[in-house]
């Protein structure tokens, strides 16, 4: 029981370049989301998604885009790189069978942009 | 605008006593979800215990307990009986509405004495 799949663990960008951080689930999930989470600091909602073909923007979503085609897959694109985005980043997952269950959470992408 | 505030960076407990947590959190709706999550130094995101608020009893799980106030927005962590392996970031999350996003805190760094 894989849960929820980040690829990769570790990344160093150079300023400007592009990449996709990969999150899949295997629960069948319909929401999933992706956080950042700064030094020292909690975890902030970048996008999420209720479902194939539906995604919305969180609290800072600037400097990023995802797409859902698929109920397991939800990429997160950095399209032009900044120090500011230097951050781990989660996936996670839930259900929609019952009102706010608990997230299921990947182990994290640690991205450094220099 | 949700907000979530973990006041104590910081905190260490002798093992096999007891510590808690504070969480305070600010909200203008009446149904919502409040958990705890731990995060040990592998980054992984591991659910402690949830609150649904239109319950008045606190949850418990084993040794780890709340102290739900509604009416003062608060929601803290008792470990009861610590043990090395509860040493970790501790988040409070708070959850609302249809698409279960979450709010988290800024989290506690909890130490463990031998």
């Amino acid at each position: 029981n894989a849960g929820v799949t980040q690829t990769p663990k570790f990344r160093i960008l150079k300023i400007g370049q592009s990449m996709t951080l990969q999150c899949a689930q295997d629960m069948n999930h319909n929401y999933m989301y992706w956080y950042r989470q700064d030094p020292g600091m909690g975890l902030k909602l970048i996008y999420y998604s209720v479902g194939a073909g539906i995604t919305d923007k969180g609290e800072v979503p600037n400097g990023y885009n995802v797409s859902r085609s698929t109920t397991e897959d939800f990429p997160l694109r950095l399209e032009l790189a900044a120090p500011s985005q230097t951050s781990v980043y989660f996936c996670a997952s839930s259900s929609r069978q019952d009102f706010n269950q608990p997230q299921h959470f990947g182990d994290g992408t640690r991205l450094s942009i220099l | 605008a949700q907000t979530v505030t973990q006041s104590q960076p910081e905190m260490s407990v002798q093992e096999a006593e007891t510590v808690t947590l504070s969480c305070t959190y600010d909200t203008s709706e009446s149904d919502y979800y409040l958990f705890w999550y731990k995060q040990p130094p592998s980054r992984q995101m591991i659910l402690v215990i949830r609150q649904e608020a239109y319950k008045q009893q606190n949850a418990t799980e084993n040794r780890f307990s709340v102290n739900f106030q509604k009416a003062a927005k608060s929601f803290s962590l008792k470990i009861s009986d610590s043990q090395l392996g509860d040493a970790a970031m501790y988040f409070c999350a708070y959850s609302w509405g249809n698409f279960n996003k979450f709010y988290f805190g800024s989290g506690t760094k909890l130490n463990v004495k031998p």
